[in-house]
């Protein structure tokens, strides 16, 4: 069965520390694709990034980076010096046999 | 490119009236999914169509809601009669294919009384 799963509710750290988000996926599918969506106070759902299962590099994207490993089928997403724009939920999301399957997201707060 | 679009962005209404949400997904994108947002419940998929044919519509809670595409650049859900407990943030995503980035609308809140 496919799943994913974010065992971090919530996290809150001081401004400038850096924070980990942990994703954790299963499925039984050898083709498959992982993302992150952003979802800030405003509502809106807003899409970071998208890795295919054959491509194991780490991605950085500013203070942004991902760590994807396929021996403990995990999906970190890194952000370094965290600022309060950074404060929102976070999803990890898989699709896999064309299904879509969202985590439960982990609530990030950027304290000043 | 303008992004998936969704109407209205706010909806008040009285428990036992019709609501109709609208979305157009993003032109070419062949997968268009609605999903609703809880606090107790997260987000849950309630329906999903490919080219504009219902695929999976387990997640619809009950026979007051409905769901349609009539073509390739609408769809609505339907809620008939609502009922409080059906107030949420109501989603609209649309994916290229099957294994496309899914890009989520705006969101409707909807606030049944």
């Amino acid at each position: 069965a496919q799943k994913v799963t974010q065992a971090q509710t919530e996290i809150s750290v001081v401004e400038k520390e850096d924070v980990t988000l942990d994703c954790v996926y299963e499925t039984r599918d050898t083709t498959y694709y992982l993302f992150w969506y952003k979802q800030p106070p405003s509502g809106e759902l807003v899409f970071l990034i998208r890795r295919n299962s054959f491509d194991e590099q780490n991605e950085i994207s500013g203070r942004y980076s991902w760590n994807f490993q396929k021996s403990t089928s995990s999906f970190n997403f890194t952000i370094t010096a965290s600022q309060v724009v950074d404060s929102a939920v976070y999803f990890c999301a898989l699709t896999s046999g064309g299904q879509f399957y969202f985590g439960t997201g982990t609530s990030l707060t950027v304290i000043p | 490119d303008a992004g998936v679009i969704q109407s209205p962005r706010h909806e008040v209404t009285e428990m036992g009236q019709e609501v109709t949400l609208r979305c157009k997904p993003i032109s070419g994108h062949d997968y268009l999914f609605w999903y609703r947002q809880t606090m107790m419940r997260g987000l849950e998929l309630l329906i999903y169509f490919n080219n504009n044919v219902p695929i999976d519509d387990s997640g619809m809670p009950e026979d007051r809601f409905s769901a349609k595409m009539p073509n390739a650049s609408f769809s609505t859900l339907k809620i008939q009669p609502s009922e409080p407990r059906d107030s949420a943030v109501y989603f609209c995503a649309s994916r290229r294919d099957r294994s496309g980035t899914t890009f989520f609308g705006p969101g409707t809140r909807l606030l049944v009384l």
